[in-house]
């Protein structure tokens, strides 16, 4: 079992949706959590972080963890074109090694 | 926010030779530094990751010899991948840390290698 845990997708919604990425991850140390978007042939950016169980919103994006059910969500409102990316999730223990989800393709169609 | 950058970011070399990828964090001291390979359509792979002044750390199944990498300061680390072959072709990924509230990462641009 993968230590995080996220569908590849791909996901496709019209331009306007509201996107929800999920992430589970199977290790109770993990108290960071992180969203990367990741545009083709280009490096991951940070989105959000959050810090153990929680909502943090910023702009239109929403992170929430949940760490009762180990679970890891993205909120997306009011998707645009140049939403559609890769967006990995993230858990780090606060050690040194941050493990990565596979990345789910988002299209977001206009 | 933090500046990582790659170079080269594209290269393409013959089998059998050594390629060098720099990775430099432009505005921040990196203490630590990941190197990732990422397939098309895949997700990170972490390689190694680095110590300013000490030997790197590699993942299981990753060859040592054939990537070489030094951390010769806190805003350079480079990775070598000596004699190329074709299934190095991958996309190579550099991270830096920074030493703040929970280490957040800044990853550079990536570093496509073709092996021909």
């Amino acid at each position: 079992q993968k230590e995080v845990e996220q569908d590849p997708g791909p996901l496709s919604v019209p331009e306007g949706a509201i996107v929800s990425l999920n992430c589970t991850y199977s290790n109770s140390a993990f108290q960071y959590f992180m969203w990367y978007r990741q545009y083709s042939r280009k490096g991951p950016e940070l989105l959000m972080y959050t810090y153990s169980s929680g909502n943090k919103e910023d702009g239109r994006f929403t992170a929430q963890v949940d760490k009762s059910s180990k679970y890891i969500s993205l909120f997306i409102r009011d998707s645009q074109p140049s939403d559609s990316a890769t967006y990995l999730c993230a858990s780090y223990t606060g050690g040194f090694k941050t493990i990565f989800g596979a990345g789910t393709r988002l299209f977001v169609k206009a | 926010g933090a500046v990582v950058s790659q170079h080269p970011s594209w290269v393409i070399c013959k089998s059998g030779t050594s390629v060098k990828i720099e990775c430099r964090s432009l505005d921040f001291q990196a203490t630590t530094m990941f190197w990732y390979r990422q397939f098309p359509k895949q997700s990170l792979m972490l390689m190694a990751t680095s110590n300013e002044g000490s030997k790197a750390t590699y993942e299981q199944g990753v060859e040592k010899d054939k990537f070489l990498i030094n951390h010769a300061s806190l805003t350079l680390s480079t990775l070598t991948v000596t004699s190329a072959h074709p299934e190095d072709s991958s996309f190579y990924i550099c991270s830096a840390k920074t030493s703040g509230a929970y280490n957040e990462q800044f990853f550079g641009p990536g570093t496509r290698l073709t092996v021909l």
